[in-house]
């Protein structure tokens, strides 16, 4: 079965500062990877995606993240934090074509992202 | 832009009631599905709906049961709610293999 692991569950950051949130994952073939925010109260929202070709790939405000095959890792980065990415992160994988994966994502525990001015 | 809906965000029910939890999505999704999100655990899938009138169990189904009669909504039922089902309670709908999220529904079960 597959897995995904963060193993940070609370971060804390400068604003300003560069950020990297870790995700890892389980799974034999390449699965799709998914990384999303949840502000507090509010639902997810989608900061971008992998599924295949390039392996560095780019979202919404300004976050980007890398998919290593050799450390089955899908880090979430930004290079310059603001105080408005204080946030829930919750990084997610889905199967890949065929089955009856319908979509089902499996996720990790979520990090907590605190942004001090 | 997809939207997909929660009837309630904020539920307090008594333990022992009947509780529904509505969700609708405006997409002609096919899939849809209902996590359960609890502090520590991040999501984890109660059931999920392919079709209409078509469901499966998830990770978590114990305590719940779902309906789908119509395409676009999808209901997540507790029998008999009891406390340890307290949580936030999100609805998604898929076009495979992105998923779009409700704003979620935080339950408590008094």
């Amino acid at each position: 079965a597959q897995s995904v692991t963060q193993p940070d569950i609370h971060i804390t950051v400068s604003e300003g500062a560069s950020l990297e949130l870790r995700c890892n994952y389980s799974y034999g073939a390449t699965p799709y990877l998914f990384w999303y925010v949840q502000s507090p109260g509010q639902g997810l929202q989608l900061l971008l995606k992998y599924f295949s070709g390039d392996t560095l790939v780019q979202g919404i405000k300004g976050f980007e993240a890398e998919f290593k095959r050799s450390q089955s890792s899908f880090n979430l980065r930004k290079p310059s934090v603001h105080w408005s990415d204080a946030a829930e992160y919750f990084c997610a994988t889905s199967t890949g074509a065929g089955g009856t994966s319908y979509g089902k994502l499996t996720f990790g525990q979520g990090t907590i992202l605190t942004v001090h001015p | 832009d997809v939207k997909v809906t929660q009837s309630s965000r904020y539920l307090v029910k008594r333990t022992g009631e009947k509780v529904f939890l509505e969700c609708v999505q405006d997409m002609d999704h096919e899939n849809m599905f209902w996590y359960r999100q609890d502090p520590g655990l991040g999501l984890r899938l109660i059931y999920f709906s392919y079709d209409v009138k078509m469901k499966e169990k998830g990770d978590i189904p114990e305590g719940y049961s779902v309906s789908r009669e119509k395409k676009e909504r999808f209901s997540l039922i507790l029998e008999s709610a009891s406390t340890n089902q307290t949580s936030m309670y999100l609805c998604a709908s898929s076009l495979y293999p992105e998923a779009f999220f409700g704003q979620g529904t935080r339950l408590t079960v008094v």
